[in-house]
């Protein structure tokens, strides 16, 4: 199975700060790579795949890049809707993968 | 717009079979485009991916899960099912069902709600 590490596991920071997280496989996954956000008591949303491509209606402040086995989730500019758990996944070989996920709080 | 939605009992009794339907409207799970799959997740952990159906009748499973686990689907209900039987407490979770697309790399770009299923004497 292809593991996904993800890091940091938590982090807080303010409205209008610029976050990244990154994920990485233990193999190249090429670009089967996706982000996904979770809010409390719902389920995933995705917001890009392909490592890169924004999912329609995702706001722009969201990108994605990377390729092989290390990969990045930026958010320009967080504001306090963003709150949420932030999951990686690979696609590239069954059986698929997620991260652990990256909590991200709003100071 | 396409919906998903899973259904179910709540509550299963351990050594017992779980048993969940996803119902989909607004597109069709005969399309080749399309896989339908299962995920889970235990209560304040993880993703985990269970297993997916294809064109009706192909069936992918995660390996930790092969023994136990079926999918399968109703193409006159536009339905998707799973079965994971001989259940432990280690099954309680909220179980998905999503659309995995071809179109693409392979992501899961639509998601049911969620459904919680405890095991539980």
């Amino acid at each position: 199975d292809i593991q996904m590490t993800q890091s940091p596991s938590s982090l807080s920071a303010s409205v209008g700060d610029r976050v990244t997280i990154t994920c990485r496989a233990s193999q190249s996954i090429s670009s089967y790579l996706h982000w996904y956000q979770q809010k409390p008591g719902k389920a995933p949303k995705l917001l890009i795949y392909a490592a890169s491509s924004l999912q329609g209606g995702v706001p722009s402040r969201f990108s994605g890049s990377g390729s092989g086995t290390d990969f990045t989730l930026t958010i320009s500019s967080l504001q306090p809707e963003d709150s949420a758990t932030y999951y990686c996944q690979q696609s590239s070989s069954a059986p698929w993968t997620f991260g652990q996920g990256t909590k991200v709080e709003i100071k | 717009q396409l919906q998903l939605q899973e259904s179910g009992p709540g509550l299963v009794k351990p050594s017992q079979t779980l048993s969940l339907t996803c119902t989909v409207s607004g597109g069709s799970i005969s399309s080749s485009d399309y896989y339908w799959t299962w995920i889970r997740q235990p209560p304040g952990k993880g993703l985990e991916w269970i297993g997916y159906i294809y064109y009706s009748e192909n069936t992918n499973y995660t390996p930790s899960l092969r023994s136990r686990v079926s999918i399968s689907a109703d193409t006159s209900k536009n339905q998707f099912s799973l079965k994971l039987s001989s259940v432990t407490a280690a099954d309680t979770a909220v179980y998905y069902c999503a659309r995995y697309s071809l179109r693409h790399y392979g992501e899961l770009d639509y998601w049911g709600q969620g459904t919680l299923v405890t095991v539980s004497s």
